[in-house]
């Protein structure tokens, strides 16, 4: 399965603070997406980045990608209370798009 | 928004009912799909299709019907659901073939009753 996997399941820090999150993965992989969706909402996607690429930035993202270990990991610099969501990887293979199970990120003021 | 629409947006359905999901996106996508998101469990994906063709079926249960008349609209038919079927499902849609961002819509919350 190519299903990632977040570390941790959950995460609470303070505003201004940088948030961590992490996703494992199984198989090989076209690319790996994150998306947050806050509470009861669709998702939203964040950033992609492609298997040849090994950091990705926008905005206070970044975004990194081990192909080795098979890892990504999303930071999200000075965090503010609107970034309190759900955030989710997801890896692409053939047609398919295979989340993990998330992070929830709350962000106290 | 994100263009891509998903009615009703609530749900309460007795076991022995027959309804329907509706997904609609008018981005020029021409693949859409279904998710289940349950609480404490990953997004599972239900059914993909790519072209107006189904392309996967992730084992679903029969009582889940899937329908993609056009590459604008999905449905998702729905009959003699158990309980454990409430969740809220998650229509998206993705230009075919290539590795982009799915687009999401606000889904359904189904309550099984």
């Amino acid at each position: 399965s190519q299903q990632g996997e977040e570390d941790p399941q959950a995460l609470s820090i303070q505003e201004g603070e940088n948030a961590t999150m992490n996703c494992s993965y199984k198989t090989s992989i076209n690319n790996l997406q994150w998306y947050r969706q806050n509470s009861g909402r669709g998702l939203v996607h964040l950033i992609l980045i492609r298997s040849n690429e090994r950091e990705k930035h926008s905005g206070r993202l970044r975004v990194t990608l081990d192909t080795s270990k098979k890892s990504s990991s999303l930071l999200i610099t000075a965090s503010r209370a609107a970034d309190t969501a759900s955030y989710f990887c997801a890896t692409q293979g053939a047609q398919k798009l295979v989340f993990g199970q998330g992070t929830r990120l709350t962000i106290n003021p | 928004e994100t263009g891509v629409t998903q009615t009703p947006r609530h749900l309460v359905m007795g076991m022995t009912n027959k309804k329907s999901l509706k997904c609609e996106q008018h981005l020029g996508h021409n693949a859409m799909y279904w998710y289940k998101q349950s609480a404490k469990k990953p997004l599972e994906l239900m059914f993909v299709y790519s072209l107006e063709e189904r392309v996967e079926n992730n084992s679903v249960p029969s009582r889940f019907s899937p329908e993609c008349p056009n590459s604008s609209h999905l449905f998702l038919h729905l009959h003699t659901l158990q309980p454990e079927d409430s969740a809220l499902y998650l229509c998206a849609s993705s230009p075919a073939g290539r590795n982009t961002e799915a687009f999401f819509g606000q889904g359904t919350r189904l309550t099984v009753v």
